[in-house]
């Protein structure tokens, strides 16, 4: 079974401290990992996408990169905007255009 | 910049009656899906939709719930006979495409609270 597992599930930081969130899938073929941001009350918005091992994809005070196994995204630099929950999702070969999401990263950014 | 629009944003049902969500994709895009989630849980798939059929649903996604593009721009998921554990944001969303790392665009979700 295809599953995703976000660490750790809520994070508080100072702005202007540099952390990162882990998101580590297991699924039969990965055709996708992206990487959404999700406000209170709000759908989620679309940040990254990801595929190849090795691939980075960067905005903003924001970077993600992906392995075989996991993906992370790096936070350089907080700002209290930043405050949100991170879903991290994959799209599995056998899933055809579904996403699996994980339970999300909640983010604190204190000023 | 394009956007999925979805109405109501708060609908409030009594059990057992049917409701209907709306959504207008964005205009290019080809695919078009439901997702759900149940407060404090995670983002679950519904149903996928393309070329007037549906091309992928989830086993949450059974005889009570139907889809439903009845003209060039609205999508619409029916809940019949609701239950109380209906109650969640449902989430419209929108691809211009099938491929792998077409990114799928979300609306602003219709919260559902069946009592």
């Amino acid at each position: 079974e295809d599953q995703v597992t976000q660490s750790p599930e809520a994070l508080r930081l100072q702005e202007g401290e540099s952390s990162s969130l882990n998101c580590s899938y297991t699924v039969s073929g990965l055709r996708g990992l992206f990487w959404y941001r999700q406000d209170p009350g709000k759908g989620p918005e679309f940040l990254f996408t990801l595929y190849s091992a090795g691939e980075e994809k960067e905005k903003e005070r924001l970077k993600a990169t992906l392995t075989k196994k996991e993906s992370f995204l790096h936070i350089t630099a907080p700002k209290p905007e930043d405050s949100a929950t991170y879903l991290c999702a994959v799209k599995p070969e056998t899933s055809g255009s579904r996403l699996t999401f994980g339970e999300g990263t909640q983010l604190t950014v204190n000023p | 910049e394009p956007e999925v629009t979805q109405t109501p944003s708060h609908q409030v049902t009594q059990m057992g009656q049917e409701v209907i969500l709306r959504c207008v994709p964005i205009s290019n895009h080809l695919y078009f899906y439901w997702y759900r989630q149940i407060l404090g849980q995670k983002v679950e798939f519904l149903v996928s939709f393309y070329n007037n059929e549906i091309s992928e649903k989830s086993e949450i996604f059974d005889d009570q719930f139907s889809v439903e593009r009845p003209d060039g721009s609205n999508f619409t998921l029916k809940i019949r006979s609701t239950k109380l554990e209906d109650s969640a944001m449902y989430f419209c969303a929108s691809s211009e495409d099938s491929r792998p790392l077409a990114e799928a665009f979300f609306g602003q979700g219709t919260r559902l609270t069946v009592v």
